[in-house]
């Protein structure tokens, strides 16, 4: 079974630095690329980049260009996404989801909730 | 970007209708790469519909998807209680990718 665990919450001060991960099994983790998309109340479901762990390619979404850090280590199939210093605009929930080919996401992780706040 | 807007908003009908949801691209989506995903309270997205008509293996056949270039439907054709939730259409064609606001399926 195809599985995508995501860290748990976390609840942070702005200008702290954060990694959050998403763990997969169930398949070859170098094989699929992994997107990470972001969940507000105001702004919906936005794409934010993805990375192809066979050989760390990344992509960003212009909007998150610069203040995120997509990443992956192969051997523990973990990808990451990093914050240096995060803001108040950055709480919300965080999914990565596994990329079929160059096409959709079909399996998502559980989602890790962050909450930036003094 | 290509904004996808979806409509309605909030749609409210009971347990045995049918229901249809819009979603409208700002510009024509790369070879019908359209998906809908569907949301409950506390879940992550779970996808429905990819290439605009295709659906995945545990999707009930009362769900189809139909639609091109700018313009895409989500029809659910009898609904189940457990169909109440938010529907989200994504564009993976062009990047950056982009999702609709969703629309809410609420029981009437």
């Amino acid at each position: 079974e195809v599985q995508l665990v995501q860290s748990g919450a976390e609840v942070k001060k702005p200008g702290e630095s954060l990694k959050i991960s998403c763990k997969v099994s169930g398949y070859i983790f170098t094989s699929y690329w992994i997107g990470w998309v972001r969940q507000t109340p105001g702004k919906g479901l936005e794409w934010m980049g993805l990375i192809y762990p066979g050989d760390s390619d990344t992509r960003y979404s212009p909007s998150f260009q610069g203040q995120v850090t997509i990443s992956a280590d192969k051997s523990i199939s973990t990808a990451y996404l990093q914050w240096s210093s995060l803001k108040a605009s950055d709480t919300a929930i965080y999914y990565c989801a596994r990329r079929v080919g160059t096409l959709f996401m079909d399996v998502w992780g559980n989602g890790t909730t962050v909450t930036v706040s003094s | 970007e290509i904004v996808l807007t979806q409509s309605p908003g909030t749609l409210s009908l009971s347990p045995g209708e049918r229901a249809t949801l819009s979603c409208r691209a700002s510009q024509s989506v790369s070879r019908n790469y359209l998906a809908w995903y569907q949301q409950k309270p506390g879940q992550a997205p779970r996808l429905l519909i990819f290439g605009a008509s295709s659906k995945t293996t545990d999707i009930p056949d009362r769900f189809t998807g139909s639609g091109s270039g700018t313009d895409f439907t989500l029809t659910i054709s009898r609904l189940d209680p457990e169909d109440f939730a938010v529907y989200y259409c994504h564009q993976y064609g062009t990047s950056p990718y982009s999702f609709g606001q969703g629309t809410k399926l609420e029981i009437k």
